[in-house]
């Protein structure tokens, strides 16, 4: 119950598409849902985040959907640039424990 | 703002030898403090949480005896792996929360430990 699960597991995009992340829970007491970008070597970095009670959220080129009945949620990258290329993780938390729960991670290849 | 530093980078240490990483938040005070372990083109695993003052509090599986956590101050968190072996090697990374309720998480930037 603890799991975040996501998909897909790899994803190659043209430079210019829409890339699409989705994950999914079963936790509803999440309360908390980060997406975060890491590249090799490095610590991840917090790309945008999104609370249940709103359905969508968007920063620049990054778009969180967020779908509370399905418990899923998902990360859209419009026009995908080859420096968007990196391993992408979801995550999930309960306020008062504060601890992340890692979705696997999805590696984005945006072939120029 | 919100800026977590991790040392070392990287380390190389011998088979039964430890080895310490440290965690600090610069610019803010950090309430909890988080220890994660990745292996390759793996997931980040929660090894142990820690608040300042307090004993850490270990996930399932993860020996407290060998991955010895110290939050001595609401700035500093250090990790030990104790008497290291290869299987270990892994990159380890810390994250910081400060306050709670609209709180974040800000994360260091790993350190890559290798045992010989």
């Amino acid at each position: 119950q603890q799991q975040v699960k996501q998909s897909p597991q790899s994803l190659i995009v043209q430079k210019g598409g829409i890339s699409i992340i989705n994950c999914a829970y079963e936790n509803t007491a999440f309360d908390y849902f980060p997406w975060y970008q890491q590249f090799p070597g490095k610590g991840p970095a917090l790309l945008i985040a999104i609370r249940p009670d709103v359905s969508e959220k968007k920063e620049g080129r990054f778009t969180i959907s967020f779908n509370k009945s399905a418990k899923q949620f998902s990360l859209h990258i419009m026009d995908s640039q080859p420096g968007d290329s990196a391993t992408y993780f979801c995550a999930a938390s309960i306020g008062n424990t504060g601890k992340l729960i890692f979705g696997q991670g999805t590696t984005l290849q945006v072939k120029p | 703002g919100a800026v977590v530093s991790q040392h070392p980078s990287w380390v190389i240490c011998k088979s039964g030898t430890s080895v310490k990483i440290e965690c600090r938040s610069l610019d803010f005070q950090a309430t909890t403090m988080f220890w994660y372990r990745q292996f390759p083109k793996q997931s980040l695993m929660l090894m142990a949480t820690s608040n300042e003052g307090s004993k850490a509090t270990y996930e399932q599986g993860v020996e407290k005896d060998k991955f010895l956590i110290n939050h001595a101050s609401l700035t500093l968190s250090t990790l030990t792996v104790t008497s290291a072996h290869p299987e270990d090697s892994s990159f380890y990374i810390c994250s910081a929360r400060k306050g709670t309720g609209d709180s974040f998480y800000t994360f260091g930037s790993g350190t890559r430990l290798t045992v010989v």
